[in-house]
């Protein structure tokens, strides 16, 4: 499906630094989550938001933060970046009350 | 703590053969069960999903899954398997009543041989 567009698809960062990685929801969709997806590995949650607050997190440290704004877009922010952030990160957004969400392409996220 | 485990992390299977992709799950309530594809470089598709009543589920492409509770297991089935099946397959589990912090399983890479 389409609808659920990241930016960028990848990019690399130096460890220490900071990155903002971004998502462009379609009309509506008022709930987004968050994957971190590592090499081999299946998506892992990191948090959801809904209606721009934060509605769930999984396991991550507070260095991963998000935004959500009112035009259905949403931000992922990671600061002091570590070597184990490399991974693909997911974006999935769904309209409300629907349990079927519908995800970005991803961002490729290296970080030497 | 619930969780999603795919035994096999490869397989491989010739063109029109069938296709069963295995996954087990451990949740606490009445789960919410998934099966995603992933392309190389694209996100994942929906294929199927399993909320309650029938325990065969259809979905797209040609894909149904069984659910069965004895044996917390949701596995995916396909008749006769297509060349542009080869992609990675994701099983993933959720809370009763929504899909939001979708447990996935390490997911299992079809190759198909032509």
């Amino acid at each position: 499906e389409t609808g659920v567009t990241q930016s960028p698809t990848h990019l690399i960062k130096t460890r220490g630094q900071q990155v903002t990685l971004r998502c462009s929801s379609q009309s509506g969709h008022n709930t987004v989550s968050w994957y971190q997806q590592a090499l081999g590995q299946g998506p892992q949650f990191i948090f959801q938001y809904y209606r721009e607050e934060e509605n769930g997190r999984g396991n991550f440290p507070p260095r991963f933060s998000g935004l959500q704004f009112p035009n259905y877009s949403s931000e992922l922010n990671v600061n002091a970046l570590e070597l184990d952030d490399s991974a693909l990160y997911l974006c999935a957004s769904s309209l409300p009350a629907t349990d079927r969400y519908t995800f970005g392409s991803g961002t490729r996220l290296t970080v030497v | 703590a619930q969780s999603v485990t795919q035994p096999d992390i490869h397989i491989t299977v010739s063109e029109g053969a069938s296709l069963e992709l295995r996954c087990n799950y451990s949740y606490g309530a009445t789960p919410y069960l998934f099966w995603y594809v992933q392309s190389p470089g694209q996100g994942l598709q929906l294929l199927l999903k399993y909320f309650s009543g029938d325990t065969l589920v259809q979905g797209i492409k040609g894909f149904e899954a069984e659910f069965k509770r004895s044996q917390s297991s949701f596995n995916l089935r396909k008749p006769s398997v297509h060349w542009s099946d080869a992609a990675e397959y994701f099983c993933a589990v959720g809370p009763s009543g929504s899909a939001r912090q979708l447990t996935f399983g390490s997911g299992t890479q079809l190759t198909v041989l032509p």
